[in-house]
């Protein structure tokens, strides 16, 4: 089975920019979570959806936001960048919860 | 809240000995634990997971951990370290929104 893939892997915004990530979860995966790790403040739960509703969310801003489509895979919106924002976005699937989240590479944000 | 403490941030351990990395958690409710292993620029891979049942879990790549209720503890340990273990270990729990330590990371000495 393949494993959590995201796009792109590397990506170079400007401040004020927005931007898209992508997410494809493992097949038969119905749950997805994102989560933002910076060396400051580690690993931090942004949101999760499950059957393209949004579940439960973390503490971020309006800005950061999210959309799950009909065969699972998952997007992740960050508008109006700031030089916090630069952190690599870690994307994890599971069948449900509780369960085992099983997460991607990640993409490399870099705000400048 | 729940949360999890890593109380040590870097360790360093010669190739063959053993490790044991240490974790606590606050959970209001029977945690679900896990351990995930992350090599530099890599997402995180699970090595082992504790849900219910025997306190003793074993993972992948020799590591096993011990959940420990009367001391809120999952610590995670392996006989004889590899080299390629270095990396850096993180210890969550919850479900759909994991609360991640801050992390350890190992270097092994040859």
């Amino acid at each position: 089975k393949a494993g959590v893939t995201q796009t792109p892997r590397y990506l170079i915004k400007t401040r004020g920019q927005q931007v898209t990530l992508s997410c494809s979860p493992i097949s038969g995966h119905r749950s997805v979570s994102w989560y933002q790790q910076t060396p400051g403040q580690g690993l931090q739960f942004l949101f999760e959806y499950f059957s393209e509703t949004q579940r439960n969310k973390g503490n971020f801003p309006g800005r950061f936001s999210g959309r799950q489509f009909s065969n699972s895979r998952s997007e992740m919106n960050v508008s109006t960048l700031e030089l916090g924002d630069s952190a690599l976005y870690l994307c994890a699937s599971s069948l449900d919860s509780p369960d085992t989240q099983y997460f991607g590479p990640g993409t490399r944000l870099t705000v400048l | 809240a729940q949360s999890v403490t890593q109380p040590d941030i870097h360790i360093t351990v010669s190739e063959g000995a053993s490790l044991e990395l240490r974790c606590n958690y606050s959970y209001g409710a029977t945690p679900y634990l896990f351990w995930y292993v992350q090599s530099p620029g890599q997402g995180l891979q699970l090595l082992l997971k504790y849900f219910s049942g025997d306190t003793l879990v074993q993972g992948i790549k020799g590591f096993e951990a011990e959940f420990k209720r009367s001391q809120s503890s999952f610590n995670l340990r392996k006989p004889s370290v590899h080299w390629s273990d270095a990396a850096e270990y993180f210890c969550a729990v919850g479900a759909w929104d994991m609360r991640f330590g801050a992390g350890t990371r190992l270097t092994v000495k040859p």
